[in-house]
């Protein structure tokens, strides 16, 4: 079974702060993907990495997967009260015949970011 | 914007009922899932759908489990005799290609008393 392990598990910062969070499996991925989740909503897609040791960013967010695409980082900058929200990660996997794909996700990191 | 949309947005259900849950994936989408999110716990993969069969399902997803595709556009999650563990979060998803971008509904909680 692959898992997906996310840190912290709960992040609490004020406005203007950074912060990066963490999603660590020891499988390797054909890619990962981060989610954001509001309270009684879907996951919404932010990024998708494929490659290792790519990096992508989206305005104050970065995204990074690790060379061996095992790992991935989601760094903030300059964290705003309307980043809070639910984080997941999820690796995607691919089954041996190239036919079927599902993710496997984190538990996922819950942020606040304090006015 | 397209999206995903289900019904319902809760349901409460006695113990060994039966339980339909209705998805409308985006009109294009060929691609189909159903997730569900126990409460406090990690989204869980369990089933994939697509051309009218089952392409992938979890251990999770046994035979008190169907999905359907009944009339080209709703996508359906049936519980055929419902347990307490069965309480969670559904979502489903659909993407237009194979391994593209999933795009999630909003979800239906399901609790059975």
């Amino acid at each position: 079974t692959q898992l997906l392990e996310q840190s912290p598990q709960f992040l609490s910062i004020q406005e203007g702060e950074n912060l990066t969070v963490y999603c660590n499996s020891s499988s390797v991925f054909s890619s990962l993907q981060w989610y954001r989740q509001e309270p009684g909503e879907g996951p919404v897609l932010l990024v998708t990495v494929v490659t290792g040791g790519e990096v992508k960013k989206l305005k104050r967010l970065t995204f990074q997967f690790g060379d061996a695409r095992k790992d991935s980082s989601l760094h903030i900058t300059a964290a705003q009260p309307g980043d809070t929200g639910l984080y997941l990660c999820a690796g995607a996997n691919i089954n041996s015949g190239g036919s079927n794909y599902k993710l496997t996700f984190g538990k996922g990191t819950l942020l606040t970011v304090n006015p | 914007e397209p999206e995903v949309t289900q019904t319902p947005s809760h349901q409460v259900t006695q113990m060994g009922q039966e339980v339909i849950l209705r998805c409308v994936p985006i009109s294009n989408h060929l691609y189909f899932y159903w997730y569900r999110q126990i409460l406090g716990q990690k989204v869980e993969f369990l089933v994939s759908f697509y051309n009218n069969e089952i392409s992938e399902k979890s251990e999770i997803f046994d035979d008190q489990f169907s999905v359907e595709r009944p009339d080209g556009s709703n996508f359906t999650l049936k519980i055929r005799s419902t347990k307490l563990e069965d309480s969670a979060m559904y979502f489903c998803a659909s993407s237009e290609v194979w391994a593209g971008e999933l795009f999630f509904g909003e979800g239906s909680r399901l609790t059975v008393l």
